[in-house]
This record gives C-alpha cells, sequence and structure tokens, in this order.
C-alpha cells in the first residue's frame, strides 16, 4: 500500500516570507498533484506533474517533481494571507478505477 | 465551480444511529468518491463508484456503505454511527483517469 507523507505537518509564517513543503512517497508517484484546501472548503486541485524532474510554476507558486517521482516539493515566493490553508499532495495511480490516494496535508498559516 | 452538492452540510446524531449522507451532482461524471478528512490523516477514502451500480470499498470503509442507483447521486450510509465515525465528508467526482477530482463543500458529521 503507497504511503504519503508531507512536511511540515504545520508552518506559520509572515506575509512577503518565502516557504517550501514537501511531498513524499514509499513508491513512485503514478501522477502527482498538489490540492489546496480553504477552511471550510473542499480541497482544489492546483497543479498536476507527470514526468520526472517537471517544474511548473502557477503565479507564485513553483512545484517540483523529484527526478525519481518519489518526491515533490511545493515552493511559495512572498507568500500571502490568501496562502493560508491545507496543502495536500495526492497520486492518481494507474490501476482500475481511478483512486486518488491524498497525503496528510500540510497546514500554511500566513501571518499579515 | 463543479456542480456537487451535499446535503446535509452539518449533522449531529446519536450513537447507534443509522445515518445517509447525500452527495449529488450536475456534471455527468462517471467516478464518485467518498472521502472522510480527520486532523492529521488527510483525506482516506471510504468508498467509490465507477458507474450506475457500481461501487467498490476504499481504505476506511468498515462501518459505511454506499448506493448509487443513478449517474447524479452517490449516498453514503453510516449503519449504525459510532463516535469514531465524527468527521468532516467529502464527496468529489472525476470525468476519467486524467482529470482532476472536483469536492464538495463538505458534512461535518457529529456522532454524539
Amino acid at each position: 500500500t503507497q504511503l504519503l507523507e508531507q512536511s511540515p505537518q504545520f508552518l506559520s509564517i509572515q506575509e512577503g516570507e518565502n516557504l517550501t513543503v514537501y511531498c513524499n512517497s514509499s513508491s513512485v508517484f503514478s501522477s502527482l498533484q498538489w490540492y489546496r484546501q480553504e477552511p471550510g472548503e473542499g480541497p482544489v486541485l492546483l497543479v498536476t506533474v507527470v514526468t520526472g524532474g517537471e517544474v511548473k510554476k502557477l503565479k507564485r507558486l513553483t512545484f517540483q517533481f523529484g527526478d525519481a517521482r518519489k518526491d515533490s516539493s511545493l515552493h511559495i515566493t512572498a507568500a500571502q494571507p490568501g496562502d493560508t490553508g491545507l496543502y495536500l499532495c495526492a497520486d492518481k495511480p494507474k490501476t482500475s478505477y481511478d483512486k486518488v490516494i491524498f497525503g496528510p496535508g500540510t497546514s500554511l498559516s500566513v501571518i499579515p | 465551480d463543479a456542480g456537487i452538492t451535499q446535503s446535509p452540510r452539518h449533522k449531529v446524531t446519536e450513537t447507534g444511529t443509522p445515518v445517509t449522507l447525500r452527495c449529488h451532482q450536475t456534471e455527468n461524471h462517471r467516478y464518485m468518491y467518498w472521502y472522510r478528512q480527520d486532523p492529521g490523516h488527510g483525506l482516506r477514502l471510504i468508498h467509490y463508484s465507477y458507474g450506475v451500480k457500481d461501487t467498490d470499498k476504499g481504505e476506511v470503509s468498515d462501518g459505511y456503505s454506499v448506493s448509487r442507483s443513478k449517474t447524479e447521486d452517490f449516498l453514503l450510509t453510516l449503519e449504525s454511527a459510532t463516535s469514531s465515525q465524527t468527521s468532516v465528508y467529502f464527496c468529489a467526482i472525476s470525468d476519467s483517469l486524467n482529470t482532476e477530482a472536483f469536492f464538495g463543500q463538505g458534512t461535518r458529521l457529529t456522532v454524539v
């Protein structure tokens, strides 16, 4: 059974600071996704990465997929209070019936 | 926003009573999922469906059953609620293996 770990579990920073959160898998990712969940809402997809070494940017967010496709990082530049939320990584295995497996998440709080 | 509606949004019930949560979609997506979210555990899959009357168990299915008699509705039933089933429940939908999962806003269930 695949296990996803995320670190740190909690992160509290001041507005304007940079930060990086991490996601590691016990096995190779098929297709890695990052979601953000705001308080009281369901998760929303930020990005999907598929190829080892892939880097994707979404405004101030930079997503990197490890060469071996077993780890990923999310870097946020100049964090803003609107970035506050739970960041979840997930794997969509290429097995039947399309089950998404989620990590436990990193809870980010950006203080104005 | 994807058309997903969960009902009820909040519920308090007594131990031993049956409870049914409803997920309704207007997107005609094939796959539907029920997750529970608990602190430190992220999202854990309870049951999922890959078509009308086609369902299967996820990683935490004990004490839960599901039904999908129509494409748009996916019901989650707690046959005899226990305090350990106090959680936030999310429904999600997706169209195919390569598309994102869209989440509902969640149902907060408290079993007293």
